[in-house]
């Protein structure tokens, strides 16, 4: 029974380069969460998705940064025109979960090092 | 928003000491989470406790919610759980349900 998987580990991309991270949630999860950790830092909430639909999005910058989990396949974060400030540990967290229920545990993948140069 | 206080900042304790780390959060919350991040940066979920008392092994919670407070006990404490721990919860009424909001971490350093 397979975790959280998130690729890549880490990633380098050149300033204004695009970066994709993905996240497989646990089997069985319909809910997926991404989190970012900046130096120093705790975590810091960016969006809260299910199948198809963007819950939350309330934590996302509004610009240049997107996240979709599509019917099939991983969830995706995309950051494009990257800039030095997006260096960051970027976690995916994924719990079960009934529509009205409260939420449940989360399980963390290993997360993504996202370095611009 | 909700405000999530830990302490203290940093912990170094001698293999065998117990601990408690201490979560103050401002709100109501539906969810209250405690997490190691190890040095290799892995979080790992040790409790979901929006209320009540748990125990697994050396670990343990306790989460007062009427007085807006949550505890984690480490009894005999390892090499291995050095880390930051952190708390997390969830806004009870917000909008978001699955939303947490961390605080800033205990930073444990256990010497053999």
């Amino acid at each position: 029974n397979a975790g959280v998987m998130q690729n890549p580990r880490h990633l380098v991309r050149r300033r204004g380069q695009e970066a994709r991270l993905r996240c497989s949630p646990m089997k069985g999860h319909s809910h997926v969460y991404w989190y970012r950790q900046l130096p120093e830092e705790g975590l810091k909430f960016m969006v809260y998705l299910q199948k198809e639909n963007i819950i939350d999005e309330s934590g996302m910058p509004k610009e240049r940064f997107s996240a979709e989990f599509p019917k099939e396949g991983p969830s995706i974060l995309r950051i494009q025109q990257v800039v030095r400030g997006d260096s960051a540990a970027y976690f995916c967290a994924s719990s079960p979960g009934t529509g009205g229920a409260r939420s449940y545990g989360y399980t963390f993948g290993s997360g993504t090092r996202l370095t611009v140069v | 928003g909700i405000q999530v206080e830990q302490s203290p900042p940093d912990l170094i304790l001698q293999e065998g000491a117990n601990s408690t780390l201490r979560c103050n959060f401002s709100d109501s919350v539906n969810n209250l989470q405690w997490f190691h991040q190890n040095p290799w940066g892995q979080l790992i979920n040790l409790f979901y406790i929006p209320s009540g008392t748990k125990q697994n092994g050396r670990l343990s919670a306790t989460t007062v919610a009427t007085e807006r407070y949550s505890l984690l006990y480490i009894s005999s404490s390892q090499t291995t759980d050095s880390g930051v721990y952190f708390c997390a919860v969830g806004e009870a009424g917000g909008t978001s349900y699955g939303k947490l909001t961390f605080g800033q971490g205990t930073i444990l350093t256990v010497h053999p």
